[in-house]
């Protein structure tokens, strides 16, 4: 079974909108870390947000805020007011365990938003 | 702050050469991460490094590929022999043992091989 899922290949948004991308992710762990990156056309990936399965707050960074459903086991990116430089690929990834050293990270397979004017 | 810095950027070989990808990562950063990125398979991790240990290596995918820390500033990943199928970006990332254990990732290795 995947351990990240990412159901949309490809999404559009209107510039100056908010957008949701959503990710699902499978683990037995209790203690665990959720990471969002951008994959911009350039190729280089770009750490955007972090949420701890502990984290009783929803993480935030700028225009990006992370939906943390727990019960649920989804941890959804939402970018509000996009803009055209938000056009990438967004990866969600999973580090199972307590952190301070401990690995896996998993990726899950990316979604290509795409921003119109 | 620099971040990770991985050269070349891009490298094109024929099958049956030997390739060398180098990394430097984040000074100070105590894990080093390999990563391969395909279509097909996408994101996948070959290897990583603590304090210039090798800890896991599962990932990577034959005796063709090795990877060594010679020191905390830089990492080499190698194939040898080379083949049409190794085609695909690489990645090294770096971190810093915390909570986070966030990964911050190289601009990426483009590698071709004909």
């Amino acid at each position: 079974a995947q351990k990240i899922t990412q159901t949309q290949p490809g999404m559009f948004v209107q510039e100056k909108e908010a957008v949701t991308l959503d990710c699902t992710y499978d683990t037995s762990d209790q203690s665990y870390g959720l990471f969002w990156y951008k994959q911009p056309s350039s190729g280089e990936m770009i750490f955007l947000i972090y949420q701890g399965s502990y984290d009783e707050q929803n993480a935030t960074e700028g225009r990006y805020s992370l939906n943390f459903q727990k019960a649920r086991k989804s941890a959804n990116l939402v970018i509000s007011a996009s803009h055209l430089g938000d056009s990438a690929m967004y990866f969600c990834a999973m580090r199972e365990g307590p952190g301070a050293g401990s690995y896996q990270l998993t990726f899950g397979k990316g979604t290509k938003l795409s921003v119109i004017p | 702050d620099a971040g990770v810095i991985q050269s070349p950027r891009h490298e094109v070989t024929e099958m049956g050469q030997e390739v060398t990808l180098r990394c430097k990562p984040i000074s100070g950063h105590d894990y080093l991460f390999w990563y391969r990125q395909t279509m097909m398979r996408g994101l996948e991790l070959l290897i990583y490094f603590n304090n210039n240990v090798p800890i896991d290596d599962s990932g990577m995918p034959e005796d063709r590929f090795s990877a060594k820390m010679p020191n905390a500033s830089f990492s080499t990943l190698k194939i040898q022999p080379s083949e049409p199928r190794d085609s695909a970006v690489y990645f090294c990332a770096s971190s810093l043992m915390s909570s986070t254990d966030t990964q911050y990732f190289g601009p990426g290795t483009r590698l071709t091989v004909l």
